[in-house]
């Protein structure tokens, strides 16, 4: 079965600090990747998505950045954190039939950038 | 441009009553709709999806959905409401791409 894995859970950075969290998928091939925030309360926002290595689509400008170097790990970064970066990111995947395919969502990463 | 709506923020019901959770969507075509549920500090957890066929979509943990296309609504039920199900709801529906495009979400509280 497929699982679904996001590391660290919790995180607490410092304004202009960097920022890397990482997000990886068992038990499928070439799954299509997407990072989600959740700002306190409840709207998801997708951020970035990948549908293969290297391609990765950016939904919203901002001061965030996604890698996928390998077929299942999909990474969110920063170089320098912002206060309004603070949140609760979400990464979930999905097969590769487009929006129409379920997509199933890690833990999350709660992140208080101070 | 396909979109759903949920338009209550939160439901409260008394336990063992049952509950519904609305959805209304706007597609062109035919509809796919997705239920989800998050608990707290959770990730979101897949409930069921209509796809065609069946208007009463049956899911986990004994939800439910009824798709009514003259409506055009998706609600979400369960006969008899647990305590354990208090949670934020989404449903979604494709966006275009490969995107889903959730719903602002419905805080349920189920209260003894």
């Amino acid at each position: 079965s497929q699982t679904i894995h996001q590391w660290p859970a919790t995180l607490v950075q410092p304004v202009g600090s960097p920022l890397s969290l990482e997000c990886t998928v068992e038990g499928t091939s070439n799954p299509n990747l997407y990072w989600y925030r959740q700002a306190a309360g409840r709207g998801l926002q997708l951020l970035f998505y990948s549908v293969g290595i290297g391609q990765i689509s950016s939904e919203v400008p901002q001061n965030l950045s996604a890698s996928r170097p390998q077929d299942r790990q999909f990474i969110l970064s920063s170089k320098k954190l912002l206060l309004s970066d603070s949140g609760f990111y979400l990464c979930a995947w999905s097969g590769g039939g487009g929006g129409r395919d379920t997509q199933y969502f890690g833990p999350g990463t709660r992140l208080t950038v101070l | 441009a396909q979109s759903v709506a949920q338009p209550e923020d939160q439901v409260n019901v008394a336990e063992g009553n049952p509950l519904t959770v609305k959805c209304t969507y706007s597609v062109s075509g035919n509809p796919y709709l997705f239920w989800y549920v998050q608990y707290p500090n959770r990730g979101l957890q897949f409930l069921l999806k209509y796809i065609t066929g069946d208007n009463l979509v049956k899911g986990s943990y004994g939800f439910e959905a009824e798709f009514n296309k003259s409506q055009t609504s998706f609600h979400l039920k369960k006969p008899s409401a647990l305590v354990s199900d208090s949670a934020l709801y989404f449903c979604a529906v494709p966006g275009g791409g490969n995107k889903l495009t959730f719903g602002t979400g419905t805080q349920l509280k189920v209260e003894l």
